[in-house]
């Protein structure tokens, strides 16, 4: 079967730094994207990753490694605005977009 | 806003209605998609339209028929739906399939079965 794991919730103070993981299994991969997708709002795409490394945007960077089929969003600089729902979606050889069930991220002043 | 419009926003239906949801994308873009999001769920691919063919059809119920017109419209059609079917509905738009993992949501309908 596909599966995206990712962890439900994480907590982080202002100013500082977090890391959200994920880990997948899916029949095939091009890449791997993340979306923030505020309370009430609509999923807005943050990244996309089809190699490995580090891409870097503002304060948002996004990791991938193809050989441990893992991947993390890293987000500096936390501001209260970054409280959301962070998702990370693998594109299968498919070309399908599965969504793993997303991290809420909590912010504290 | 992210080029993605979908009416109505908030919808309250029975089960013995029919109502239908629309979604307008206006950034050219040749894929499109319906989306389900519950609470504590992943989000649910439903329906899958490539230059207005459907290319993907989840196992979704047929109290759900999906149409696509053309490459900038996208309907979703609802009868006899059941309580369960309560949800987010999201639909979205990329370049192509797949497109590069980025695909362009609209702010969906939040659809309650009565």
């Amino acid at each position: 079967g596909q599966s995206l794991e990712q962890p439900s919730e994480v907590t982080a103070v202002e100013g500082a730094i977090v890391q959200i993981n994920c880990t997948y299994q899916t029949s095939g991969f091009y890449g791997l994207s993340w979306y923030q997708q505020h309370d009430g709002g609509a999923p807005t795409f943050l990244s996309y990753n089809a190699l490995d490394g580090l891409e870097e945007t503002g304060r948002f960077s996004s990791f991938l490694s193809r050989s441990d089929s893992y991947g993390y969003l890293l987000l500096q600089e936390l501001q209260m605005k970054d409280s959301a729902s962070y998702f990370c979606a693998v594109t299968d050889r498919d070309d399908k977009i599965i969504f793993g069930k997303g991290t809420r991220l909590h912010i504290l002043p | 806003e992210t080029g993605v419009t979908q009416t109505p926003r908030h919808l309250v239906m029975g089960m013995t209605n029919k109502k239908s949801l629309k979604c307008e994308q206006h950034l050219g873009h040749n894929a499109m998609y319906w989306y389900k999001q519950s609470a504590k769920k992943p989000l649910e691919l439903m329906f899958v339209y490539s230059l207005e063919e459907r290319v993907e059809n989840n196992s979704v119920p047929s109290r759900f028929s999906p149409e696509c017109p053309n490459s900038s419209h996208l309907f979703l059609h609802l009868h006899t739906l059941q309580p369960e079917d309560s949800a987010l509905y999201l639909c979205a738009s990329s370049q192509a399939l797949g497109g590069r993992g980025e695909q362009y949501f609209g702010p969906g309908t939040r659809l309650t079965v009565t």
